[in-house]
Protein backbone atom coordinates (compact mmCIF):
# COMPACT_ATOMS: atom_id res chain seq x y z
CA UNK A 1 0.00 0.00 0.00
CA UNK A 2 1.00 3.51 -0.39
CA UNK A 3 1.64 5.96 2.88
CA UNK A 4 2.61 9.80 2.73
CA UNK A 5 3.90 11.51 5.22
CA UNK A 6 3.17 15.60 5.51
CA UNK A 7 4.30 17.88 8.73
CA UNK A 8 0.94 18.36 10.32
CA UNK A 9 1.17 22.03 10.82
CA UNK A 10 3.38 24.65 9.11
CA UNK A 11 3.13 28.68 10.39
CA UNK A 12 5.03 31.61 8.33
CA UNK A 13 3.88 35.18 8.40
CA UNK A 14 2.48 37.21 5.19
CA UNK A 15 4.96 38.07 2.47
CA UNK A 16 6.73 35.13 3.05
CA UNK A 17 7.75 31.59 1.66
CA UNK A 18 7.09 28.55 2.74
CA UNK A 19 8.09 25.20 1.77
CA UNK A 20 5.15 21.87 2.45
CA UNK A 21 7.20 18.33 2.41
CA UNK A 22 5.42 15.16 1.61
CA UNK A 23 7.44 11.63 1.68
CA UNK A 24 6.13 8.62 0.05
CA UNK A 25 6.74 4.91 0.30
CA UNK A 26 4.93 3.17 -2.69
CA UNK A 27 5.83 1.44 -5.67
CA UNK A 28 4.75 2.31 -9.00
CA UNK A 29 2.88 5.49 -9.19
CA UNK A 30 1.28 7.79 -11.64
CA UNK A 31 2.06 11.19 -10.49
CA UNK A 32 2.30 13.70 -7.17
CA UNK A 33 -1.11 15.86 -6.97
CA UNK A 34 -1.70 18.80 -4.38
CA UNK A 35 -4.82 19.71 -2.97
CA UNK A 36 -6.15 22.52 -0.40
CA UNK A 37 -8.84 22.99 1.54
CA UNK A 38 -10.35 25.60 3.62
CA UNK A 39 -12.12 24.93 6.84
CA UNK A 40 -15.69 23.44 6.19
CA UNK A 41 -15.12 23.51 2.32
CA UNK A 42 -14.23 21.64 -0.34
CA UNK A 43 -10.50 20.11 -1.46
CA UNK A 44 -9.22 22.15 -4.59
CA UNK A 45 -6.84 20.83 -6.87
CA UNK A 46 -3.62 22.82 -7.60
CA UNK A 47 -1.48 20.98 -9.28
CA UNK A 48 0.14 17.66 -10.42
CA UNK A 49 3.50 16.27 -11.34
CA UNK A 50 3.45 13.30 -13.63
CA UNK A 51 7.31 13.89 -13.98
CA UNK A 52 10.61 14.76 -11.97
CA UNK A 53 11.08 18.39 -11.44
CA UNK A 54 9.26 21.50 -10.66
CA UNK A 55 5.89 22.88 -11.88
CA UNK A 56 5.40 26.43 -11.67
CA UNK A 57 2.00 27.82 -11.15
CA UNK A 58 1.87 31.71 -9.94
CA UNK A 59 2.55 32.09 -6.54
CA UNK A 60 2.51 28.05 -6.59
CA UNK A 61 5.06 25.61 -7.27
CA UNK A 62 4.83 21.66 -6.58
CA UNK A 63 8.11 19.73 -7.19
CA UNK A 64 8.82 15.52 -7.13
CA UNK A 65 11.86 13.38 -7.63
CA UNK A 66 10.92 9.97 -7.70
CA UNK A 67 14.20 8.84 -6.59
CA UNK A 68 14.07 10.52 -3.36
CA UNK A 69 10.43 9.63 -2.42
CA UNK A 70 9.97 13.20 -1.63
CA UNK A 71 7.76 16.41 -3.00
CA UNK A 72 7.05 19.69 -1.77
CA UNK A 73 4.84 22.22 -2.33
CA UNK A 74 5.97 25.97 -2.76
CA UNK A 75 3.84 29.01 -2.05
CA UNK A 76 5.63 32.36 -2.22
CA UNK A 77 4.38 35.52 -1.02
CA UNK A 78 1.79 33.84 1.21
CA UNK A 79 -1.39 35.83 1.96
CA UNK A 80 -3.89 34.79 4.55
CA UNK A 81 -5.97 33.34 2.61
CA UNK A 82 -3.72 30.47 2.18
CA UNK A 83 -4.40 29.82 5.45
CA UNK A 84 -5.84 26.30 4.82
CA UNK A 85 -5.10 22.34 4.56
CA UNK A 86 -2.77 21.06 2.15
CA UNK A 87 -2.84 17.41 0.89
CA UNK A 88 -0.50 15.61 -1.17
CA UNK A 89 -2.10 12.50 -3.09
CA UNK A 90 -0.89 9.41 -5.26
CA UNK A 91 -2.77 6.96 -7.22
CA UNK A 92 -0.71 3.60 -7.62
CA UNK A 93 -0.54 2.01 -11.20
CA UNK A 94 -1.51 -1.18 -9.41
CA UNK A 95 -5.13 -0.78 -7.91
CA UNK A 96 -5.25 2.45 -9.45
CA UNK A 97 -6.22 4.10 -5.69
CA UNK A 98 -5.94 7.23 -5.20
CA UNK A 99 -4.21 7.70 -1.96
CA UNK A 100 -4.03 11.28 0.11
CA UNK A 101 -1.17 12.57 2.68
CA UNK A 102 -1.66 13.05 6.18
CA UNK A 103 -2.41 16.55 5.24
CA UNK A 104 -0.98 19.79 6.47
CA UNK A 105 -2.02 22.96 8.13
CA UNK A 106 -0.84 26.15 7.16
CA UNK A 107 -1.34 28.54 9.18
CA UNK A 108 -0.43 32.35 7.94
CA UNK A 109 0.46 35.25 10.65
CA UNK A 110 0.26 38.95 10.02
CA UNK B 1 -20.62 25.53 -15.21
CA UNK B 2 -22.29 23.86 -12.46
CA UNK B 3 -19.80 22.15 -10.05
CA UNK B 4 -20.29 18.78 -7.72
CA UNK B 5 -23.05 18.82 -6.35
CA UNK B 6 -23.75 16.69 -3.09
CA UNK B 7 -27.22 15.87 -1.25
CA UNK B 8 -27.81 16.20 1.67
CA UNK B 9 -25.19 18.58 2.82
CA UNK B 10 -25.83 17.60 6.69
CA UNK B 11 -27.71 14.38 7.58
CA UNK B 12 -28.23 12.63 11.48
CA UNK B 13 -29.00 8.94 11.61
CA UNK B 14 -28.90 6.76 14.09
CA UNK B 15 -26.92 3.50 14.32
CA UNK B 16 -28.33 0.40 12.25
CA UNK B 17 -29.58 2.50 10.12
CA UNK B 18 -28.59 2.87 6.21
CA UNK B 19 -27.86 6.25 4.38
CA UNK B 20 -27.82 6.96 0.75
CA UNK B 21 -25.51 10.05 -0.30
CA UNK B 22 -26.01 11.95 -3.90
CA UNK B 23 -23.53 13.51 -5.95
CA UNK B 24 -24.21 14.94 -9.49
CA UNK B 25 -20.49 15.90 -11.26
CA UNK B 26 -19.81 18.32 -13.57
CA UNK B 27 -21.32 18.37 -16.71
CA UNK B 28 -19.42 15.97 -19.44
CA UNK B 29 -16.91 14.85 -16.49
CA UNK B 30 -17.73 10.63 -16.58
CA UNK B 31 -15.85 9.80 -13.49
CA UNK B 32 -17.17 10.30 -10.03
CA UNK B 33 -14.93 8.79 -7.06
CA UNK B 34 -15.96 9.17 -3.12
CA UNK B 35 -13.66 9.68 -0.22
CA UNK B 36 -14.34 9.44 3.51
CA UNK B 37 -12.63 12.53 5.80
CA UNK B 38 -12.67 11.80 9.53
CA UNK B 39 -10.16 13.97 12.14
CA UNK B 40 -8.53 10.91 12.82
CA UNK B 41 -7.80 9.28 9.66
CA UNK B 42 -8.05 11.94 7.06
CA UNK B 43 -8.83 11.50 3.70
CA UNK B 44 -9.71 7.69 2.41
CA UNK B 45 -10.44 6.70 -0.85
CA UNK B 46 -13.79 5.05 -0.61
CA UNK B 47 -14.55 3.89 -4.53
CA UNK B 48 -14.66 5.33 -8.00
CA UNK B 49 -16.72 4.87 -11.04
CA UNK B 50 -16.58 5.29 -14.66
CA UNK B 51 -19.43 4.99 -17.33
CA UNK B 52 -21.52 3.50 -14.75
CA UNK B 53 -19.17 0.85 -13.54
CA UNK B 54 -17.09 0.53 -10.29
CA UNK B 55 -13.67 0.52 -11.39
CA UNK B 56 -11.53 0.34 -7.42
CA UNK B 57 -12.52 0.10 -3.79
CA UNK B 58 -10.75 1.12 -1.08
CA UNK B 59 -10.07 -0.56 2.02
CA UNK B 60 -14.01 -0.50 3.82
CA UNK B 61 -16.05 -2.87 4.80
CA UNK B 62 -18.93 -4.12 2.46
CA UNK B 63 -21.90 -1.95 4.35
CA UNK B 64 -20.21 0.55 1.97
CA UNK B 65 -21.41 0.27 -1.69
CA UNK B 66 -22.06 2.78 -4.43
CA UNK B 67 -23.36 2.94 -7.89
CA UNK B 68 -23.43 5.41 -11.24
CA UNK B 69 -25.99 5.83 -13.87
CA UNK B 70 -26.13 6.74 -17.23
CA UNK B 71 -26.16 10.55 -16.72
CA UNK B 72 -22.95 9.87 -14.34
CA UNK B 73 -24.88 10.88 -11.32
CA UNK B 74 -23.87 8.68 -8.47
CA UNK B 75 -25.32 7.62 -4.95
CA UNK B 76 -23.56 6.02 -2.21
CA UNK B 77 -25.30 3.90 0.29
CA UNK B 78 -23.92 3.01 3.87
CA UNK B 79 -25.88 0.58 5.88
CA UNK B 80 -25.98 -1.14 9.58
CA UNK B 81 -24.68 2.42 10.31
CA UNK B 82 -21.72 2.22 13.18
CA UNK B 83 -20.88 5.16 15.50
CA UNK B 84 -17.55 5.17 13.53
CA UNK B 85 -18.98 6.31 9.68
CA UNK B 86 -19.62 9.50 11.38
CA UNK B 87 -17.51 11.76 8.97
CA UNK B 88 -17.27 14.10 5.96
CA UNK B 89 -18.12 12.13 2.77
CA UNK B 90 -16.66 14.09 -0.33
CA UNK B 91 -17.34 13.54 -4.08
CA UNK B 92 -14.95 13.80 -6.64
CA UNK B 93 -15.37 14.21 -10.95
CA UNK B 94 -12.99 13.89 -13.98
CA UNK B 95 -13.28 13.95 -17.33
CA UNK B 96 -11.74 10.41 -17.43
CA UNK B 97 -10.74 7.48 -14.55
CA UNK B 98 -8.16 8.35 -12.66
CA UNK B 99 -4.46 7.57 -13.96
CA UNK B 100 -2.47 8.41 -16.82
CA UNK B 101 -2.54 11.86 -16.91
CA UNK B 102 -6.87 12.63 -15.75
CA UNK B 103 -5.22 13.25 -12.29
CA UNK B 104 -7.38 16.88 -11.60
CA UNK B 105 -10.12 16.02 -9.46
CA UNK B 106 -13.07 18.80 -8.52
CA UNK B 107 -14.85 17.90 -5.35
CA UNK B 108 -18.20 19.16 -3.76
CA UNK B 109 -18.58 20.54 -0.53
CA UNK B 110 -19.57 17.23 0.98
CA UNK B 111 -21.90 15.22 2.96
CA UNK B 112 -21.71 15.27 6.81
CA UNK B 113 -22.68 12.45 8.21
CA UNK B 114 -23.30 12.00 12.42
CA UNK B 115 -24.38 8.60 13.64
CA UNK B 116 -25.51 8.98 16.70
Amino acid sequence: GQSLEQPSEVTAVEGAIVQINCTYQTSGFYGLSWYQQHDGGAPTFLSYNALDGLEETGRFSSFLSRSDSYGYLLLQELQMKDSASYFCAVRDRGGNKLTFGTGTQLKVEL
Amino acid sequence: KAGVTQTPRYLIKTRGQQVTLSCSPISGHRSVSWYQQTPGQGLQFLFEYFSETQRNKGNFPGRFSGRQFSNSRSEMNVSTLELGDSALYLCASSLGPGGGGSEKLFFGSGTQLSVL
